[in-house]
Formats: C-alpha cells, sequence, structure tokens
C-alpha cells in the first residue's frame, strides 16, 4: 500500500525561489494537513483540510499556500522562499474523527539558501 | 490554547531497563491523546491512542493511561530493546480533530 506519498524528498532553493511540495494520499482520507518539523520543536501545523475545497489556517501558515481540489491531492505552496523555511516537511492524512491515527508521509527535506 | 509538554531528551538507557517518558498537556473539551514514534529517515506512525478519560493505551510493550486529574499521559515501557531507539511525540488532537498539536519530541537511546 502506497499510503501517503510526498515528493519531492529533498529539494535546495534560492531565496526567493517558490516552489510546490506535493502530497497524494491514496485512502480515500478526508482530512489531510502539513506539518514542519525542526529541531526541538517538535511537529508544527502550517495547513488543514477536511475535505475537497475546504482548507484552513494551523499554528504557522504565514508563507505558505494550499490547495484541495481533489480528495487525493494537498499540494503546499512556497510562493517566495525564505531561509526561515528551511525545515523537513511531513504531509499526513486521517480518516474524518478525533480519534483516528495520523497517517504520515516520508517527509521532505527543504534548504533554503 | 492547547498545547503539550514533554520531557526534554535524550534519554540514554540500558537494554531491559524501565522507560517513563513524562507527557503533560493543556486542553479545552475532551482531547483524545497519543503517542508517535518516528524511527531514522522516516515519517511518524502510531504507537498507541487514548480517548478519553482513564483509558490505557498500549503497543508493543509501551503503555500510557490518559489521567483527566493530573492532564497527564507518560509513556512507560517495562524493559527497553536497542530497537526501540527513536524519537517519541506526545500529541493531543482537539475534540473536532482539526488540530494534532505535537510535543517537542523525546529522543531515546538503548545501549546493548
Amino acid at each position: 500500500n502506497a499510503g501517503v506519498t510526498q515528493t519531492p524528498k529533498f529539494q535546495v532553493l534560492k531565496t526567493g525561489q517558490s516552489m510546490t511540495l506535493q502530497c497524494a494520499q491514496d485512502m480515500n482520507h478526508e482530512y489531510m494537513s502539513w506539518y514542519r518539523q525542526d529541531p526541538g520543536m517538535g511537529l508544527r501545523l502550517i495547513h488543514y483540510s477536511v475535505g475537497a475545497g475546504i482548507t484552513d489556517q494551523g499554528e504557522v501558515p504565514n508563507g505558505y499556500n494550499v490547495s484541495r481540489s481533489t480528495t487525493e491531492d494537498f499540494p503546499l505552496r512556497l510562493l517566495s522562499a525564505a531561509p526561515s523555511q528551511t525545515s523537513v516537511y511531513f504531509c499526513a492524512s486521517k480518516s474524518g474523527t478525533n480519534t483516528g491515527e495520523l497517517f504520515f508521509g516520508e517527509g521532505s527535506r527543504l534548504t533554503v539558501l | 490554547g492547547n498545547s503539550v509538554t514533554q520531557m526534554e531528551g535524550p534519554v540514554t538507557l540500558s537494554e531491559e531497563a524501565f522507560l517513563t517518558i513524562n507527557c503533560t498537556y493543556t486542553a479545552t473539551g475532551y482531547p483524545s491523546l497519543f503517542w508517535y514514534v518516528q524511527y531514522p529517515g522516516e515519517g511518524l506512525q502510531l504507537l498507541l491512542k487514548a480517548t478519553k478519560a482513564d483509558d490505557k493505551g498500549s503497543n508493543k510493550g509501551f503503555e500510557a493511561t490518559y489521567r483527566k486529574e493530573t492532564t497527564s499521559f507518560h509513556l512507560e515501557k517495562g524493559s527497553v530493546q536497542v530497537s526501540d531507539s527513536a524519537v517519541y511525540f506526545c500529541a493531543l488532537s482537539d475534540t473536532g480533530g482539526f488540530k494534532t498539536i505535537f510535543g517537542a519530541g523525546t529522543r531515546l537511546f538503548v545501549k546493548a
């Protein structure tokens, strides 16, 4: 089973460049989310979506855009990358209940120079 | 707002030692509580969960009890193995399930 698939796994950007981190899940989960992981800070929620066409902000949304046109896909866009966005990014999905576990992708390591 | 606080690491233990990783939370309503584990180079995966007060989650020898009176969800294992070396995250999902908040993570090293 593929589960949650993220691409790319590694990316190096220059300050001001734009890029999209892709996330796809094949579990028919309604809920999808993006986190960033930084040393000593755990995972922080960037944006989340409870279904196609519906997105909302998490703890640290500034500098990131998302959209949800299909159930399967939830891309994360950086319009103008900054060094502060150097991090490991995780996409996660779950079925639509608060007791459900999150299923994570393997992560995308982004470095902004 | 909701928050999760867990003990700082790293924690270094010898094989077969007893493990406790402390986790406390602040939340309104009726959150669900989770422990996730992250092995090197991988994403997080669920270790165990508890959805209401006094529930005990357990898996692979690990267990944690949802204590509403002390707002805690401490992770324990009676005898750790080298293969348990990983980073452990305590997490809380709000009542609506929209936001899952994670602690900072505790790195565990187990020596043979």
